[in-house]
């Protein structure tokens, strides 16, 4: 059974800090990883990473992958208010479109 | 603007009754999706849907069945809702896999 395990399931911090948020995954078949932000309605696509190494970019956040380790993380700095968000993991596997998501890390930016 | 479109932002039921919620889609998307979200569970497949009159089950299914009698439109039905079926449901479509979903804004099912 595919599994994605974010870490840690929440997460607080104040404004202009600077985070880090996991994500794992055992699953058959790997193809690509993504980090959707979900605010109150609608996830919205972040990041898409399918090689190793290579480092993602919009702003003040960042990700990075490692098909080895089997392992990404998406880098908050300089976190504002606006952060404050469920953050998704998915893992493309298989021949096939479907996501297998994780939990979800509930982050919460304080002034 | 590309979308996905939820037919009801927040609907209210009646344990027993048949649920209907509907998902459109403009962006001529072969694959479609519905998900729920729960806390602490995460995203939950309900069912898929690759082609016009085609579907395969989720990582849930049980209670849940589904049409796509055209390709832009899903619907998701609950034969005899349940209090356990108070979920937020999220529909999503993409064209493959090499392309995230695109989401709608999910509907927040109650059922009383």
């Amino acid at each position: 059974e595919d599994k994605v395990v974010q870490s840690p399931l929440s997460l607080v911090v104040h404004e202009g800090d600077t985070v880090t948020l996991n994500c794992s995954y055992e699953v058959t078949n790997f193809r690509s990883l993504l980090w959707y932000k979900q605010e109150k309605k609608a996830p919205t696509f972040l990041f898409m990473l399918t090689s190793s190494g290579i480092e993602k970019k919009s702003g003040r956040l960042s990700s990075i992958l490692d098909k080895k380790e089997l392992f990404s993380i998406l880098n908050i700095t300089a976190t504002q208010t606006g952060d404050s968000a469920i953050y998704l993991c998915a893992v493309f596997t298989g021949a096939n479109s479907k996501l297998t998501f994780g939990k979800g890390i509930t982050l919460s930016v304080r002034p | 603007d590309v979308k996905v479109t939820q037919s009801s932002r927040y609907l209210v039921k009646r344990t027993g009754e048949k649920v209907f919620l509907e998902c459109v889609q403009d962006m001529d998307h072969e694959n479609m999706f519905w998900y729920r979200q729960d806390p602490g569970l995460g995203l939950r497949l309900i069912y898929f849907s690759y082609d016009v009159k085609m579907k395969e089950k989720g990582d849930i299914p049980e209670g849940y069945s589904v049409s796509r009698e055209k390709k832009e439109r899903f619907s998701l039905i609950l034969e005899s809702a349940s209090t356990n079926q108070t979920s937020m449901y999220l529909c999503a479509s993409s064209p493959d896999s090499n392309y995230g979903y695109t989401f709608g804004s999910g509907t927040r099912l109650t059922v009383v």
